[in-house]
């Protein structure tokens, strides 16, 4: 149950796009198209931002968008705006009701 | 509108134990995984526990293993976290959160509420 590994931080200027990823094993990431990723502003509740790797909730805008490949997967942000700036967290289903989730990365826009 | 209240947190002794509350509403309990996580404040999230639609599976992270159990009433709308052997490394932010999918296997918590904070101290 080691946690996913994700970059501490990723830093953009508005209108640029970033990517921020997120590393697993054949046990999670690698095994199964359940990987999802959540936005964390100071003080609040995570809010889903996608799910089973490409699928975006209702509300969240199209310029969040996931991928996967082998072990990792990644959440690229299009065309930054200020109120994209959150910690963003990684998270994979491993089998049998677990979950594990990644150390989180701070996203800044310049 | 989907609805989680977590409640039962407070401060314990190493040692304790503590009972978390979720209270649920917008949606029927026993169509969906629930799931527990938390974060110490200024940390990362920590996976705890799963819990299947019908309470008769559950997984738990290494760290809790044996000193807490998460259980369900769906008639009652509210899932529990029974935390006993308290120690210091507990203190956290817990949260409560439902699954996207219904009828699945708690891959992905989609709601969260606002969660209680257990602090394990002397």
């Amino acid at each position: 149950q080691s946690a996913l590994t994700q970059p501490r931080s990723v830093s953009g200027s508005p209108g640029q796009s970033v990517a921020i990823s997120c590393t697993g094993t054949s046990n999670d990431v690698g095994a199964y198209n359940f990987v999802s990723w959540y936005q964390q502003r100071p003080g609040r509740a995570p809010k889903l931002m996608i799910y089973d790797v490409i699928k975006r909730p209702s509300g969240v805008p199209d310029r969040f968008s996931g991928s996967k490949s082998g072990n990792t997967a990644s959440l690229t942000v299009s065309g930054l705006q200020a109120e994209d700036e959150a910690e963003y967290y990684c998270c994979s289903y491993a089998g049998t009701y677990s979950l594990v989730f990644g150390g989180g990365t701070k996203l800044t826009v310049l | 509108e989907v609805y989680l209240l977590e409640s039962g947190g407070g401060l314990v002794q190493p040692g304790g134990s503590l009972r978390l509350s979720c209270a649920v509403s917008g949606f029927s309990l026993s169509d969906y995984a629930m799931t527990w996580v938390r974060q110490v404040p200024g940390k990362g999230l920590d996976w705890i526990s799963t819990i299947s639609l019908s309470g008769d599976t559950s997984s738990y992270a290494h760290s809790v293993k044996g000193r807490f159990t998460i259980s369900r009433d769906n008639p009652k709308n509210m899932l529990y976290l029974q935390m006993d052997s308290l120690r210091a490394e507990d203190t956290a932010l817990y949260y409560c959160a439902n699954d996207w999918a219904p009828h699945g296997v708690g891959a992905t918590p989609d709601y969260w509420g606002q969660g209680t904070l257990v602090t394990v101290s002397s």
